[in-house]
């Protein structure tokens, strides 16, 4: 089955609105991560989150290890958030195991 | 800070030809990475090296072959490429492969490969 599914696939939003992206995960993955990638192609780590909360700006990010699953908060959405986020997480190979992202609009 | 760079950034190949990219890092860290991303999916790991001399497989690596002779560079081969590896390859580097401490995952910025 899909170990890492990301959730919508896509969004629009106007700018200043708010968002939440999901990533559930199944048991064979941990050690959850999100990525952010340009509309250039260049992809950066935003948080390495097994559990609980972090907060880095406007963005913050929640993971529920126990319910296996793990939240994207962008608040003040800004047109350079406009990109693909990635969750991801570790298998017991140590390999990172990528959800088929969400691509982020945001329109000016 | 150059931090990884890959080359070429774009490739354009018959379909039966080889040719290598390159990636290197600057950041003396351990390990290195290759990944493709197609269309609507996220990266899927090909090869990895958790030091110099050192080579694994990942989740697709049929079709491809690296090498990992210095610390600094991860090449990434294609004997005989086919339509099926047209795809935007990704370099990667870390300091450490356990996550534990935080430690970032490094992306060179992309070799675009198209194979007709």
């Amino acid at each position: 089955g899909i170990q890492v599914e990301q959730s919508p696939p896509d969004l629009i939003l106007q700018e200043g609105a708010n968002s939440t992206l999901r990533c559930n995960f199944s048991d064979s993955v941990n050690n959850l991560q999100w990525f952010h990638q340009n509309p250039w192609g260049q992809l950066i780590n935003l948080f390495y989150i097994p559990s609980g909360t972090k907060q880095n700006g406007r963005l913050s990010a929640t993971t529920v290890a126990t319910e296996r699953y793990s939240l994207l908060y962008i608040s003040s959405s800004q047109t350079t958030d406009s990109g693909v986020y990635f969750c991801a997480g570790r298998d017991s190979n140590y390999q990172l195991i990528w959800g088929a992202g969400t691509k982020l609009i945001i329109k000016p | 800070n150059a931090g990884v760079t890959q080359t070429p950034k774009f490739r354009v190949l018959k379909t039966g030809q080889s040719m290598t990219l390159l990636c290197a890092q600057d950041m003396n860290h351990e390990y290195m990475y290759w990944y493709r991303q197609d269309p609507g999916m996220g990266l899927r790991l090909i090869h990895y090296s958790v030091g110099e001399g050192t080579t694994a497989k990942g989740e697709v690596p049929d079709g491809y072959n690296v090498s990992r002779l210095k610390k600094q560079n991860f090449l990434l081969g294609l004997e005989s490429a086919a339509p099926s590896q047209t795809s935007v390859y990704f370099c990667a580097s870390s300091s450490r492969r356990d996550f534990a401490t935080n430690e970032k995952l490094f992306f060179g910025s992309g070799t675009q490969l198209s194979v007709l």
